[in-house]
């Protein structure tokens, strides 16, 4: 079956800092998705991407949607002690459905 | 505009027993996603629901199955339950089979003793 595999499976932040993890795929997908879940709550939806190439931005996020279409890419810049989470990319191929694949998730959390 | 809701926030039951979890879609939504994820992975896809019919499984035995109802709202039910079955369950709501955009609920932490 298709598998998501993330990078890194966790990395320390300084304020201030830009921030990158990506999201392969053995398979190809027509959506993605990064998602941010905190402790105790459900994730959270904070970019799609829906074609090839494209390069989407929300605030201080930006994610990018592989050539190939077996990856994605997740930027945070200037990080703030809210960034603190787990992030999850997730794969959609709309014509099975519009089930989400997800990865193991990169967890970000503050440098001591 | 309400969001997802689940119920029970948290739950405790013991091998062999049955457990019902609840999920009302966000408002306009009329497509509910059912996820497990185990602690420390992502969330794994268990089936969804469109019109009242399930519409896509995973790779979950049969003692999982679901409903849902006229208005939109859905249940997990799981029978038999194993101690793998302790997890967080999440339920996602979408505006159709083709939207993209999955909204999720907060979750029901289920532990099985």
């Amino acid at each position: 079956g298709q598998q998501l595999n993330q990078s890194p499976q966790s990395m320390f932040i300084q304020e201030g800092e830009d921030v990158s993890m990506n999201c392969t795929s053995s398979s190809i997908f027509n959506t993605w998705l990064w998602y941010k879940q905190d402790p105790g709550e459900g994730p959270v939806l904070l970019i799609a991407l829906y074609k090839a190439g494209e390069l989407t931005s929300n605030g201080r996020l930006t994610a990018q949607f592989g050539i190939t279409r077996k990856d994605s890419f997740l930027n945070i810049s200037a990080s703030i002690p809210s960034d603190v989470g787990i992030y999850f990319c997730a794969g959609q191929l709309t014509t099975a459905g519009n089930k989400l694949t997800f990865g193991g998730g990169t967890r970000v959390l503050v440098k001591p | 505009d309400a969001g997802v809701t689940q119920s029970p926030t948290h739950l405790i039951k013991t091998r062999g027993q049955q457990v019902t979890l609840r999920c009302s879609p966000k408002s306009g939504h009329d497509t509910v996603s059912w996820y497990q994820q185990a602690l420390g992975q992502g969330p794994q896809f268990i089936f969804q629901y469109y019109e009242e019919e399930e519409r896509q499984r995973g790779n979950f035995p049969d003692r999982f199955s679901g409903h849902q109802f006229p208005n939109y709202s859905s249940e997990l039910n799981v029978n038999a339950l194993l101690l793998g079955d302790s997890a967080l369950y999440l339920c996602a709501s979408s505006a159709g089979l083709e939207d993209n955009e999955q909204f999720f609920g907060p979750g029901t932490r289920l532990t099985v003793l």
